[in-house]
C-alpha cells in the first residue's frame, strides 16, 4: 500500500470555525490531490498540487484553500466551515499527471 | 452537469454469478478510463484501467469493456465473490485534465 496518512481521521467542528486537514505521504510522489465524497456525487476534486508551492483549483474549490510547503505534506484549510462542507475528505497522490492515484483512508468532517 | 454517470446506485448479485457495473460519459475527449473499488471507512483503491485505443482490458476476474461510439464502459466481475461487495467508481480523463469520477455503484454479492 502507498504510504499516505490523513489527520485527523474524524472531526466535529462548529460553523464559522477554521479547520485544517493534513495529508502526509512517504512515496515522494509529485502530485497530491484533495477530494470530497458525498452521496450521489462520487469523488469531486477540490484542489491539487503538482509540486512544492504549486497548486491549482479543482471542481469544487470555493471555501477551501491549500498549501504545500514540503513534498510530503498537503494541507487543506476550510477558512470558515459551513454545514455544506460536512463530508468525507480524501487525499490522493500520483507519480504522473494521469497515473493511477493512491488514496488515503479519509477524514470524516462534521460541521454543526 | 455530470460528465461521468453511473446510473445504478446499487446492484445485488449471487455469489459465483457475473456482476456487470455500467458507466456512461458525455465528453468525447476522454481517452483514459479507470475503475476504483472502495470498502467502508477506507480510501478507494485502483482496480483496472483502459485506454481509448482499446475496447477490452482483462485482469484476472475483472474485465473492462469500452464502447466509444456509445460513450459507455462496463466492468465485469466473474465469478463474483462476497469480498467484492464494495462501492465501485468509474473515472475518466483526457490529456491535460484531471480525473472525473462517477457517483458510484454499491455492489452486494450474496453468499
Amino acid at each position: 500500500d502507498a504510504g499516505i496518512t490523513q489527520s485527523p481521521r474524524h472531526k466535529v467542528t462548529e460553523t464559522g470555525t477554521p479547520v485544517t486537514l493534513r495529508c502526509h505521504q512517504t512515496e515522494n510522489h509529485r502530485y497530491m490531490y484533495w477530494y470530497r465524497q458525498d452521496p450521489g456525487h462520487g469523488l469531486r476534486l477540490i484542489h491539487y498540487s503538482y509540486g512544492v508551492k504549486d497548486t491549482d483549483k479543482g471542481e469544487v474549490s470555493d471555501g477551501y484553500s491549500v498549501s504545500r510547503s514540503k513534498t510530503e505534506d498537503f494541507l487543506l484549510t476550510l477558512e470558515s466551515a459551513t454545514s455544506s462542507q460536512t463530508s468525507v475528505y480524501f487525499c490522493a497522490i500520483s507519480d504522473g499527471f494521469q497515473d493511477e492515484q493512491y488514496f488515503g483512508p479519509g477524514t470524516r468532517l462534521t460541521v454543526t | 452537469d455530470q460528465q461521468v454517470k453511473q446510473n445504478s446506485p446499487s446492484l445485488s448479485v449471487q455469489e459465483g454469478r457475473i456482476s456487470i457495473l455500467n458507466c456512461d460519459y458525455t465528453n468525447s475527449m476522454f481517452d483514459y478510463f479507470l475503475w476504483y473499488k472502495k470498502y467502508p471507512a477506507e480510501g478507494p483503491t485502483f482496480l483496472i484501467s483502459i485506454s481509448s485505443i482499446k475496447d477490452k482490458n482483462e485482469d484476472g476476474r475483472f474485465t473492462v469493456f469500452l464502447n466509444k461510439s456509445a460513450k459507455h464502459l462496463s466492468l465485469h466481475i466473474v465469478p463474483s465473490q462476497p469480498g467484492d461487495s464494495a462501492v465501485y467508481f468509474c473515472a475518466a480523463a483526457n490529456a491535460g485534465n484531471m480525473l472525473t469520477f462517477g457517483g458510484g455503484t454499491r455492489l452486494m454479492v450474496k453468499p
